[in-house]
């Protein structure tokens, strides 16, 4: 199956700072979602991006299908943003397969 | 528009007693799923219907698990003998595309304990 792995694995900020989240898969895919698990345990729905480049608020992503990676960026973080952020892939109709997450901490 | 629900939000079982989880997808979505999330990893697929069908139950332990989708809407996915290692958060999560190219939304799950 394919394999996903996300980087880095825990990283802490202040609020306020940008970060970059990274996601590696194995495969080619068409079918790429990024969510954010918030403290109590909510997944939370953030981008569906296949391919491209997409923006909602402080939050972006960006997709590169030829070369296996996504990348989601958090600009002037807030401590809400803190949680367990994951991507997930997958092929048209296949199931889709979760990274092992990032775990941001957004201090005040 | 409602999102996916989810009951019960806790449960607490001894071994080798059984459990049933519900949940009710977002109003039209073709494909409804079950995950598993063990703490601190992240979630694992268990059984994906698309309407009434299962498209995929590769990943469900089927001696103990079983899971249903009655008129291709609310499902239950239930557990019988449950062993302490089936302690986890189990998801539900809903897609409009039939075949998942869509937004997953997810309910709020159902945290079982088995003691």
């Amino acid at each position: 199956g394919i394999q996903v792995e996300q980087s880095p694995p825990d990283l802490i900020l202040q609020e306020g700072a940008n970060s970059t989240l990274r996601c590696n898969f194995s495969d080619s895919v068409n079918n790429l979602q990024w969510f954010h698990q918030n403290p109590w345990g909510q997944l939370i729905n953030l981008f569906y991006i296949p391919s491209g480049t997409k923006q909602n608020g402080r939050l972006s992503a960006t997709t590169v299908a030829t070369e296996r990676y996504s990348l989601l960026y958090i600009s002037s973080s807030q401590t809400t943003d803190s949680g367990v952020y994951f991507c997930a892939v997958g092929t048209s109709g296949s199931r889709l397969t979760f990274g092992e997450g990032t775990q941001l901490t957004v201090n005040p | 528009e409602a999102g996916v629900a989810q009951s019960p939000r806790y449960k607490i079982i001894e071994k080798r007693q059984s459990v049933a989880f519900w949940c009710n997808p977002i109003s039209g979505h073709a494909t409804l799923y079950w995950y598993q999330q063990i703490l601190g990893q992240g979630p694992k697929l268990l059984i994906q219907f698309q309407n009434n069908g299962v498209v995929d139950d590769s990943q469900l332990p089927k001696d103990r698990f079983s899971a249903e989708r009655l008129k291709g809407v609310d499902s239950t996915l239930k557990i019988q003998p449950a062993k302490l290692e089936d302690s986890a958060v189990y998801l539900c999560a809903s897609s409009l595309d039939p075949r998942g190219n869509s937004p997953l939304h997810f309910g709020n799950g159902t945290r079982l304990t088995v003691t």
